[in-house]
């Protein structure tokens, strides 16, 4: 039940360009998105609910397809700040865990100068 | 300025001993959630309460227990019955729990080492 993200780590120069991947077997209600640094807690970026509703961050980007239970996070321009682990949470609209998120591992990534 | 907290920031017991984590928020949220946090495996549900007096087991509940007699705080205790209690703790709320009002705050965490 738990999403599946890839890749698992990424490392980029500055300026580049990154997609973030999370597949899930189950139907989605909605998908959230949040960075964690190192040591720190996990900071909100987007929520991306079933409808096509979004809200989150105006610098990162990122699209959810309902059929094929997918969301990605298309970080653009990379900056330094923007390392850290990404984890994706999937909300299922049925079922035991109804209305809690699920994470994935996360996706380490890391920006270089 | 509003927020979670959470304390102690480290935390040392021996194995066999219960302990509380503390978390505090005063976002004046409804909903309000313990995750632990092991490497390489991504947050992981222990408790969650939608409301005051009333929280809900998440995936992973067993040798852990919580109450939320009021709406700003919602302690873990970690009891000697949890097989390997060594973690970081993370607490985190939300206005509510659906939609636009799902967004989830975070405290800045508790690591417990138990030896």
């Amino acid at each position: 039940q738990q999403p599946v993200q890839s890749p698992q780590a990424v490392i980029l120069r500055e300026g580049e360009d990154a997609v973030i991947n999370c597949s899930s077997s189950k139907a989605l209600y909605s998908v959230h998105w949040y960075r964690q640094k190192h040591g720190e807690a996990p900071v909100f970026l987007m929520i991306l609910l079933k409808g096509g509703e979004q809200k989150g961050h105006d610098k990162i980007s990122a699209s959810f397809n309902e059929k094929k239970q997918q969301s990605s996070l298309y970080l653009t321009a990379s900056q330094l700040s923007y390392s850290g682990t990404y984890f994706c949470g999937t909300e299922v609209p049925y079922g035991g865990s109804q209305g809690n998120l699920i994470f994935g591992k996360g996706t380490k990534l890391s920006v270089k100068p | 300025d509003g927020g979670i907290t959470q304390s102690p920031k480290y935390l040392f017991r021996k194995e066999g001993q219960n302990v509380t984590l503390s978390c505090e928020q005063n976002l004046n949220h409804d909903a309000m959630y313990w995750y632990r946090q092991d490497p390489g495996q991504g947050l992981r549900l222990i408790y969650y309460s939608q409301i005051v007096n009333d929280f809900q087991k998440g995936d992973i509940a067993e040798g852990y227990s919580v109450s939320r007699e009021k709406k700003e705080s919602f302690p873990l205790t970690v009891t000697s019955a949890q097989k390997n209690p060594t973690a970081f703790y993370l607490c985190a709320s939300s206005p509510g729990t659906s939609g636009r009002e799902y967004e989830q705050y975070f405290g800045p965490g508790t690591r417990l080492t138990v030896t």
